[in-house]
């Protein structure tokens, strides 16, 4: 079953202390995105990687950092969080006609 | 680059009532169009989407989406709504060919009345 999953669901933090939130996959997809989602914004995307070792930044990259060490695991790093980074967070692998997307992380940030 | 609006943010409808949502997408190159639905504190579930052939498409769930090249539109419809179909609902596109990204609209949520 295509599947991608999403680790924490929920997790609750206090400004600056660094975080990931991992995403593995398992139908071999190339292409993997984080988005975050606000209310009123939709979907905004963070950061994409189009193969191993390869990322770039999306639309919404400032305070985030990514890593794509193999194909399957894309996780998304917090360094410092701040509380403009409370969101909701999903992680997509994208094939050729069609995104996959993860359950979501519910970050807070106080 | 490419864009898409959706200017319901909520839609409201009585169980059994036909429904519409609406998707205006913009794009200098060819795009598919999908719908992802998203229940309360779940992930985004693809519903239906459009990459060539025919212009009706059908979905899961009874839903099915028109795309009209001329009016640059996907609008989504199902003939009778139930209790279950509340949730949001997202408009996306992504480019034939070159990047994998998806613009997604802001989303609509809707809400089934008893």
């Amino acid at each position: 079953e295509a599947q991608v999953t999403q680790n924490p669901r929920y997790l609750i933090t206090v400004t600056g202390k660094k975080l990931t939130v991992t995403c593995s996959q398992n139908m071999n997809h190339e292409y993997m995105s984080w988005y975050r989602q606000d209310p009123g914004l939709g979907l905004r995307q963070i950061y994409y990687s189009m193969n191993v070792e390869v990322t770039d930044k999306g639309d919404v990259p400032e305070g985030y950092k990514v890593s794509r060490k193999e194909k399957r695991n894309f996780p998304l790093i917090l360094e410092s969080p701040s509380p403009n980074q409370t969101s909701l967070y999903f992680c997509a692998s994208i094939g050729s006609t069609e995104a996959f997307f993860g359950q979501g992380t519910r970050l807070t940030v106080v | 680059a490419q864009s898409v609006t959706q200017l319901d943010s909520q839609v409201p409808v009585f169980e059994e009532a036909p429904v519409e949502l609406r998707c205006n997408y913009s794009s200098s190159v060819s795009v598919y169009l999908f719908w992802y639905v998203q229940y309360p504190n779940q992930g985004l579930q693809l519903l239906l989407k459009y990459l060539s052939g025919s212009t009706l498409v059908k979905g899961i769930n009874g839903f099915e989406a028109e795309f009209n090249k001329s009016q640059t539109s996907f609008h989504l419809r199902k003939p009778s709504v139930h209790i279950s179909d509340t949730a949001e609902y997202f408009c996306a596109v992504r480019p034939v060919s070159g990047t994998y990204k998806y613009i997604f609209g802001t989303g609509t949520r809707l809400k089934v009345l008893a």
